[in-house]
């Protein structure tokens, strides 16, 4: 089983601060990365899909990077805000020929104080 | 609106009575999938599938069964449940896999006693 794993766990920051998290992730049979945001009581949804070695992109104050080579993806939120507050997931899209597989990590818990 | 619906919400069994959680999409979408999201290890993928009558393991299998006969549906069978299987399940969907994100419907919180 591939390995994805997040870092920080968990992380508490000020109204105003920006931060950025890790995803690294194995870069064999890789097909896509994907960033979704959990609030807790609701479902995950996607912020973003990655594919492409150097891809970058951005949705509001929150961006992400790829770097296929080395195997990692940041997502940085500028200027959080108490909303932004949400468990931030990443997955690897992949798999031998013909499979498509998810691998998701296990999270990094953000926590903006007002 | 574009939707996955999960039913039930809320779910207690006792061990070894037949359950089946169904998952119905509306955005004709190709691929869908089911993960059980446990406290620690994140969401894992039980099964997935490409398309009508084409279905394949993903990490933790074991215990569950699927069916895709129609686009649109996509029911989780637990044969015989165990108490290791209590655990929150989703369901997603997307056009394709990988390079399309996944809608997630609201989750089925199931509890095996």
């Amino acid at each position: 089983i591939l390995n994805v794993e997040q870092s920080p766990q968990s992380l508490h920051v000020q109204e105003g601060d920006s931060t950025n998290f890790t995803c690294s992730f194995p870069s064999s049979n890789f097909y896509a990365l994907h960033w979704y945001r959990w609030e807790t009581a609701k479902s995950p949804e996607a912020l973003f899909v990655m594919t492409l070695n150097g891809d970058e992109k951005k949705k509001g104050r929150i961006s992400a990077t790829l770097n296929t080579k080395e195997g990692y993806s940041y997502l940085y939120i500028k200027g959080s805000q108490p909303e932004d507050s949400a468990t931030y997931l990443c997955a690897h899209a992949g798999g031998t020929s013909g499979t498509y597989k998810y691998i998701f990590g296990t999270g990094t818990r953000l926590k903006v104080l007002a | 609106e574009a939707q996955v619906t999960q039913n039930p919400r809320y779910l207690i069994t006792v061990t070894g009575k037949k359950l089946t959680v169904t998952c119905s999409q509306n955005m004709n979408h190709e691929y869908m999938s089911w993960y059980r999201q446990d406290p620690g290890l994140g969401l894992r993928q039980i099964y997935y599938s490409m398309n009508v009558e084409v279905t394949d393991k993903g990490d933790v299998p074991e215990g569950y069964k699927v069916s895709r006969k129609e686009k649109r549906n996509f029911p989780l069978i637990l044969e015989s449940p165990s108490p290791n299987q209590t655990s929150l399940y989703f369901c997603a969907s997307s056009s394709t896999p990988g390079k399309n994100i996944q809608y997630f419907g609201a989750g089925t919180r199931l509890s095996v006693l």
